[in-house]
C-alpha cells in the first residue's frame, strides 16, 4: 500500500521569508499524481499545487513551488514571501494515475510570525 | 468556494444513533468521494461513487454506507454511532472517474460530527 510521510509536525516562518515543507512517499507505481492541500482554521481543504510524476519540471503556482525528486520519492513544498494567510495545516497527498483515492500524510502545521 | 456543498455543517448526536450526511458535487462532476478526518486516524478515504455506482472502497466501517443519487448528490449514512466516530467528514468531487484527467479532487467544507 502507498504511504505518505510528513516528518515535520510543526514549522514556523517569519513573514516575507521562505519555508520548505517536506514530504516523502512510498509507491511501486511509475505514474501518479502528488498534491499539496492547505487546511486553514476554517477546516476547508484547499488545493495548493499538483505534480504529475511523468513530468520532470517542478510545478509552480505563484509563491508556491515544489521540488519533486522521483528517484528519492520526495515532494517538498516551498512557500516564498510567506504571508500571514499562509498559516495553516498543510497536507501532502498521493494518487495513482489509475486509481481514485487520495492518500494523505499526517500534516505539517505552519505558523507565520509577523 | 470549491463548488462542493455539504450539509449539515455541524451535527451533535448520541451513541447508538443514526445520521445522514449530504453532499452535492460541483456542477458537471460525476465522481464523489467521502473522507474522514479524525485526530487519531488523520485523513482517510472511505468510499467513492461515480455516476451512481460504487467505484472504490477504503477504510469504511460496516456500520457506514453511502449512495449516489441520479441527480449526483451523495449521502453518507452512519449508524450505531460510537464515540470514536466523532470526526470531520469531507465530501470531494472530480470530473473524471479517477482514472484520467488532472487527478484533482475538490473538497466541500465538511460536516463536523460529534457523538456524545
Amino acid at each position: 500500500a502507498q504511504t505518505v510521510t510528513q516528518s515535520q509536525p510543526e514549522m514556523s516562518v517569519q513573514e516575507a521569508e521562505t519555508v520548505t515543507l517536506s514530504c516523502t512517499y512510498d509507491t511501486s507505481e511509475s505514474d501518479y499524481y502528488l498534491f499539496w492541500y492547505k487546511q486553514p482554521p476554517s477546516r476547508q481543504m484547499i488545493l495548493v499545487i499538483r505534480q504529475e510524476a511523468y513530468k520532470q519540471q517542478n510545478a509552480t503556482e505563484n509563491r508556491f513551488s515544489v521540488n519533486f525528486q522521483k528517484a528519492a520519492k520526495s515532494f517538498s513544498l516551498k512557500i516564498s514571501d510567506s504571508q500571514l494567510g499562509d498559516a495553516a495545516m498543510y497536507f501532502c497527498a498521493y494518487r495513482e494515475t489509475s486509481g481514485s483515492r487520495l492518500t494523505f500524510g499526517e500534516g505539517t502545521q505552519l505558523t507565520v510570525n509577523p | 468556494d470549491s463548488g462542493v456543498t455539504q450539509t449539515p455543517k455541524h451535527l451533535i448526536t448520541a451513541t447508538g444513533q443514526r445520521v445522514t450526511l449530504r453532499c452535492s458535487p460541483r456542477s458537471g462532476d460525476l465522481s464523489v468521494y467521502w473522507y474522514q478526518q479524525s485526530l487519531d486516524q488523520g485523513l482517510q478515504f472511505l468510499i467513492q461513487y461515480y455516476n451512481g455506482e460504487e467505484r472504490a472502497k477504503g477504510n469504511i466501517l460496516e456500520r457506514f454506507s453511502a449512495q449516489q443519487f441520479p441527480d449526483l448528490h451523495s449521502e453518507l449514512n452512519l449508524s450505531s454511532l460510537e464515540l470514536g466516530d466523532s470526526a470531520l467528514y469531507f465530501c470531494a468531487s472530480s470530473e473524471d472517474p479517477g482514472t484520467s484527467g488532472r487527478g484533482e479532487q475538490f473538497f466541500g467544507p465538511g460536516t463536523r460530527l460529534t457523538v456524545l
